[in-house]
């Protein structure tokens, strides 16, 4: 089974500020890494797909990079709305598996 | 649109079966691979089982031989028939889409709780 382990667990930010949230992989998934946001009592939202790859209708401050073991969500000019639980989610290898969580909280 | 609606959720006894349902809208259940994903109270998110679009299906270790994964095409919905149910099956159940190995588009979630 494919381990995501996600750094850090919890992060406090001030609104505009820069969040990066890294996600490591226990062996090479290539690019099959998926970014998702999940809000309290909400169903998680894809955000960034196959690493890099932006999805329609998600803001530009959301982007991904990465490849084989190691990838990076970064939100830009972090605002209020993000506030939220990050998962890393790899769909290279069955059993599919997702990173522990990153929970962003605003100052 | 797409849409996805879990339904079926309850409260069971420890040994006991409920079946998940997930009526999909906007596209055709059977021509792609569906997934369920479960989220125990305050904890993350944990892959459950899959089926593709040939109607080849896998299933996670914890939940082998005690779930199963199907669909029906008539009706364009997703099940998940839970047996022998414990108390670490506690959870929501979210059903996905899979689009090109993307898990795109998820329903709301449905609340199973297992206890006596």
């Amino acid at each position: 089974e494919i381990v995501l382990t996600q750094s850090p667990d919890f992060q406090s930010v001030t609104p505009k500020e820069k969040v990066t949230i890294t996600c490591r992989a226990s062996q090479s998934i290539d690019s099959s890494l998926h970014w998702y946001q999940q809000k309290p009592d909400q169903s998680p939202k894809l955000l960034i797909k196959f690493a890099s790859q932006s999805i329609s209708g998600v803001p530009s401050r959301f982007s991904g990079s990465g490849s084989e073991t190691v990838f990076t969500l970064t939100i830009n000019s972090l605002e209020a709305e993000d506030a939220a639980t990050y998962y890393c989610h790899q769909s290279r290898t069955l059993p599919w598996t997702f990173g522990q969580g990153t929970k962003v909280e605003i100052k | 649109e797409v849409q996805l609606v879990e339904s079926g959720g309850g409260l069971v006894q420890p040994g006991g079966s409920l079946r998940l349902s997930c009526a999909a809208s906007g596209f055709t259940v059977s021509t792609n691979y569906m997934y369920w994903v479960r989220q125990a109270p305050g904890k993350g998110l944990e892959w459950v089982s899959i089926i593709y679009s040939s109607g080849t299906t896998y299933y996670a270790d914890s939940v082998k031989g005690r779930f199963t994964i199907s669909r029906d095409n008539s009706k364009n919905t997703l099940y998940l028939q839970m047996n022998s149910l414990r108390a670490e099956d506690t959870a929501v159940y979210y059903c996905a889409r899979i689009l090109q190995w993307v898990p795109d588009y998820w329903g709301q979630g449905t609340l199973v709780t297992v206890s006596s």
